[in-house]
């Protein structure tokens, strides 16, 4: 695709529900990124997936964060019960390779009420 | 592992003066760095990367920075700023500590008042 496709743009959930965020990288982008940005916040590194190693998970707050990428293309990215303080944006960033530029998508504003 | 620290939380500068933000970076190994920025309503993007060679970079927008080794600094600096360059500046590094993996410091929002 011509960049990095996130869905959905704006996701408004309970608390204890469960949430599935997509991210779709530019083709051939061998690395993926998971970072979330709270407001007044920096960019929190959440997960990194790099070709075919296995996943950096340390970023992740806690074990109700999960994510997965299918035959080294789309990603989700999944928070099982929910809590308030999940709320923020999740941001989703891809390179070609390691050391180059992040290509990131618009993110997705997820608000836990 | 690698961390970033951005020491200025806010800038506020005057039109046309000349702005310094600050980066400083922890890593035993050598790094790429970044600088990105997000305008208001935005999405993020690259400002300039040094990979290795010359310590000073030059990006987009006029802006550059410069890398010090043993300061472990690489400060964003503009000579005059515009109105337009309002918003949030972040400095990221990738080494191979972190599996090359790319950490962001919490952000500088610059402010460019008339």
């Amino acid at each position: 695709g011509a960049g990095v496709s996130q869905s959905p743009s704006n996701k408004v959930t309970e608390k204890g529900k469960d949430v599935e965020l997509r991210c779709d990288p530019i083709s051939g982008h061998t690395a993926l990124y998971w970072y979330r940005q709270s407001l007044g916040q920096g960019l929190e590194f959440l997960i990194y997936f790099q070709g075919n190693s296995a996943p950096d998970k340390s970023g992740l707050p806690s074990d109700r964060f999960s994510a997965e990428r299918t035959g080294g293309s789309v990603s989700t990215l999944t928070i099982q019960r929910t809590q308030q303080e999940d709320s923020a944006v999740y941001l989703c960033a891809s390179s070609l390779a390691t050391g180059e530029k992040l290509f990131f998508g618009s993110g997705t504003q997820l608000s836990v009420l | 592992a690698q961390s970033v620290t951005q020491l200025d939380s806010q800038v506020p500068v005057f039109e046309e003066a000349p702005v310094e933000l600050r980066c400083n970076y922890s890593s035993s190994v050598s790094v790429y760095l970044f600088w990105y920025v997000q305008y208001p309503n935005q999405g993020l993007q690259l400002l300039l990367k040094y990979l290795s060679g010359s310590t000073l970079v030059k990006g987009i927008n006029g802006f550059e920075a410069e890398f010090n080794k043993s300061q472990t600094s690489f400060h964003l600096r503009k000579p005059s700023v515009h109105i337009s360059d309002t918003a949030e500046y972040f400095c990221a590094v990738s080494d191979g500590t972190g599996g090359f993996k790319t950490i962001f410091g919490a952000g500088t929002r610059l402010f460019v008042k008339a």
